[in-house]
């Protein structure tokens, strides 16, 4: 059971808006910022947005994210075939002294 | 442009020590804005953070993993470690390296290597 809860899974056709939540508590989200990241098909996670909405360079402005309170949501919009991936959150939890990610959430491009 | 490869031993038998080694190509692992990192999947599951270490000399562990793990780094080649004793199947993943910046953001690992897949298994 991970510390950060995301839905295992999403699913949206080509065009459509997807919107990927990561569910935590007051020591993790509620204090430190957040991360996302991409993992496409058997290949090494690259980093998606950090700090809560920023996007390196080269990420496409397609990829939006937020974080209020204890929650934090990822959005993608225009979607396209090669967006479809596993997508994981991921921040700093103060009582555990450790780096927490959520479970991952499965996407499926229709 | 920095790149990192992981190399070690494919199979581990139950209870004896995992040793990995990241080499880092392309960039100094002395640079004092960069920390290093073992993150780890084991096959079909998400993501475990094991550790990460600091130029300060300052190393954080996964506090499920820190009476068994070491991370450690040779300046001299580049490379940094992961040593993790007394393995059990549950320690079967790919093992990845990777780069934070501080200059960026902190827990936040903008370069990973490809990974190595490790079996843990008699």
């Amino acid at each position: 059971q991970s510390v950060l809860t995301q839905p295992p899974s999403a699913s949206a056709t080509p065009g459509q808006r997807v919107t990927i939540s990561c569910s935590g508590g007051s020591s993790n989200i509620g204090r430190n910022t957040v991360n996302w990241y991409q993992q496409l098909p058997r290949t090494a996670p690259t980093l998606l947005i950090y700090t809560n909405n920023q996007r390196p360079s080269g990420v496409p402005d397609r990829f939006s994210a937020s974080k209020s309170g204890t929650s934090a949501s990822l959005g993608i919009s225009g979607l396209q075939s090669e967006d479809e991936a596993d997508y994981y959150c991921a921040a700093w939890d103060d009582s555990l002294n450790s780096l927490v990610f959520g479970g991952g959430t499965k996407l499926t491009v229709l | 442009q920095l790149q990192l490869q992981e190399s070690g031993p494919g199979l581990v038998k139950p209870s004896e020590t995992l040793s990995l080694t990241c080499t880092v190509s392309g960039g100094s692992i002395s640079s004092v804005t960069y920390y290093w990192a073992w993150i780890r999947q084991p096959p079909g599951k998400g993501l475990e953070w094991i550790g990460s270490f600091y130029s300060s000399g300052r190393t954080y562990y996964n506090p499920s993993l820190k009476s068994r793990v070491t991370i450690s780094v040779d300046t001299s080649k580049n490379q940094f470690a992961l040593k993790l004793r007394s393995v059990t199947a549950a320690d079967t993943a790919v093992y990845f390296c990777a780069r934070g910046d501080i200059a960026v953001a902190s827990d936040t690992f903008d370069i990973w290597g490809l990974g190595t897949m490790v079996t843990v298994s008699s």
